[in-house]
């Protein structure tokens, strides 16, 4: 069965500050992995997603995210936080060969950024 | 840009009744899916929804759930006695295809809470 784990339910940053927010996924296939962000008082957002091709994925506002096989590891980073970054990130995981679509999430982490 | 749309944003309601809560996904996606998000835990998938019947559901699917696409536009999602422990955000999404990298694009949510 697949699952993921996030990290750290709240992680406090400086603006200007690296940003790390933790995933690990159980998968007994290769993953789809993915992460969201949700605003308040808005749906998710994909920030990116591993889809087998490049273990170094970029995303949208600065983000990007590691695949590392060996780790079961699918970190979420951004070099420098920007205040409008606060806000909560999902780490989610799907079966590489689903054809349903079911996304199964992580607790999420909420992200606080301090000026 | 085209984005899914969920009403009403917040629904509160009497154990024992039925409610419908109402999606308009992005109108050339063909893959639907529920997802609910009790307070405080991970977001759950619930069911997918693709040429007009169900892909798959989960546990949390049982006889008190329904969804049904009416017309051409509209996905609803119906707990026909509603319990407390429905009380949830619940998301739309959909995705043009429903393969494993799609992205699947959320709506912002309606809060259920039962009385």
């Amino acid at each position: 069965a697949q699952s993921v784990t996030q990290l750290g339910s709240h992680v406090s940053v400086s603006e200007g500050a690296l940003v790390l927010l933790r995933c690990n996924y159980s998968s007994s296939v290769p993953p789809y992995l993915f992460w969201y962000v949700q605003y308040p008082n808005q749906g998710l957002q994909l920030l990116l997603k591993y889809t087998s091709a490049a273990t170094l994925v970029k995303g949208i506002n600065g983000f990007e995210a590691e695949f590392k096989k060996s780790e079961t590891s699918f970190h979420l980073t951004k070099p420098s936080a920007h205040m409008s970054d606060a806000a909560e990130y999902f780490c989610a995981v799907r079966h590489g060969s689903s054809n349903t679509g079911k996304l199964i999430f992580g607790q999420g982490t909420t992200l606080q950024v301090k000026p | 840009e085209p984005e899914v749309t969920q009403t009403p944003s917040h629904q509160v309601t009497q154990m024992g009744q039925e409610v419908i809560l109402r999606c308009v996904p992005i109108s050339n996606h063909l893959y639907f899916y529920w997802y609910r998000q009790i307070l405080g835990q991970k977001v759950e998938f619930l069911v997918s929804f693709y040429n007009n019947e169900i892909s798959e559901k989960s546990e949390i699917f049982d006889d008190q759930f329904s969804v049904e696409r009416p017309d051409g536009s509209n996905f609803t999602l119906k707990i026909r006695s509603t319990k407390l422990e429905d009380s949830a955000m619940y998301f739309c999404a959909s995705s043009e295809f429903g393969l494993a990298g799609d992205e699947q694009f959320f709506g912002p949510g309606t809060r259920l809470t039962v009385l």
